[in-house]
C-alpha cells in the first residue's frame, strides 16, 4: 500500500535560517513525489515535484526538495525562511499508473521574526 | 491564466438538507479529481474524472455523496441528507489528462459546515 509520513506535525524557525519539512513515503513501483503549500482558507498551491533526473528539484518560492531513493525520503528545503513561508506544507506520492495523491498529515511551518 | 474556481466557497446547511458544490476547472485540462480535507482524516481522495471515461468513484464515503461532469468540463459534487460529519473542506483540482506525472492544481475549496 502507498503510504507518506510527515513525522512533525510542526516545525519552528528564525526567519533568515534554513528550513526543512520532512516526508518518507511508501510506494511499490517509481515514486512520483509532489509538495503543495496551503496559507489560511486557501487551496493547495504547487511548489515542485520529483518525477526522474536530478535529484534536487527547484521550485516555486525558492523552495528546493532532494530525492533520496535509499531513505526513501524527499524533504522540502530552503536556505533562508521568510516570515510570509509560514503556512501548511503537505507531501504526496503517487505510484506508477496511478493517478490519486496519497497525502501525508501536513506540516505546519512557523517562520518566526 | 483562469485557475480552478469552486463555488460557494462557504456553505452552512442543517442536517438532513442535500447541498451541491461546483467546480470549474482550468480549461483544457480532462482529469478532474475531487479531495475532502478535514480535522480528523487529513486529505482523502473522493472521485476521480477523466474524459469520457467511466469515473472513479472509490473514495466516495457513502451513497450520499455523487457527483457528475457535464460536457467534460464543470463538476458538481452532491451530498445528499447532510450529517454533521461531512462537515469539512471539499477541493477540486484539475490536471491535463491524469497520469501519474501530473500536477494536480486545486481550486481554493468550499468549506461545508452541517449544523
Amino acid at each position: 500500500a502507498q503510504s507518506v509520513a510527515q513525522p512533525e506535525d510542526q516545525v519552528n524557525v528564525a526567519e533568515g535560517n534554513p528550513l526543512t519539512v520532512k516526508c518518507t513515503y511508501s510506494v511499490s513501483g517509481n515514486p512520483y513525489l509532489f509538495w503543495y503549500v496551503q496559507y489560511p482558507n486557501r487551496g493547495l498551491q504547487f511548489l515542485l515535484k520529483y518525477i526522474t533526473g536530478d535529484n534536487l528539484v527547484k521550485g516555486s518560492y525558492g523552495f528546493e526538495a532532494e530525492f533520496n531513493k535509499s531513505q526513501t525520503s524527499f524533504h522540502l528545503k530552503k536556505p533562508s525562511a521568510l516570515v510570509s513561508d509560514s503556512a501548511l506544507y503537505f507531501c504526496a506520492v503517487k505510484g506508477s499508473g496511478t493517478y490519486k495523491y496519497i497525502f501525508g498529515t501536513g506540516t505546519r511551518l512557523k517562520v518566526l521574526a | 491564466g483562469a485557475g480552478v474556481s469552486q463555488s460557494p466557497s462557504n456553505k452552512v446547511t442543517e442536517k438532513g438538507k442535500d447541498v451541491e458544490l461546483r467546480c470549474d476547472p482550468i480549461s483544457g485540462h480532462t482529469a478532474l479529481y475531487w479531495y475532502r480535507q478535514s480535522l480528523g482524516q487529513g486529505l482523502e481522495f473522493l472521485i476521480y474524472f477523466q474524459g469520457n471515461s467511466a469515473p472513479d468513484k472509490s473514495g466516495l464515503p457513502s451513497d450520499r455523496f455523487s457527483a457528475e461532469r457535464t460536457g467534460g468540463s464543470v463538476s458538481t459534487l452532491t451530498i445528499q441528507r447532510t450529517q454533521q460529519e461531512d462537515s469539512a473542506v471539499y477541493l477540486c483540482a484539475s490536471s491535463t489528462s491524469g497520469s501519474a506525472t501530473d500536477t494536480q492544481y486545486f481550486g481554493p475549496g468550499t468549506r461545508l459546515t452541517v449544523l
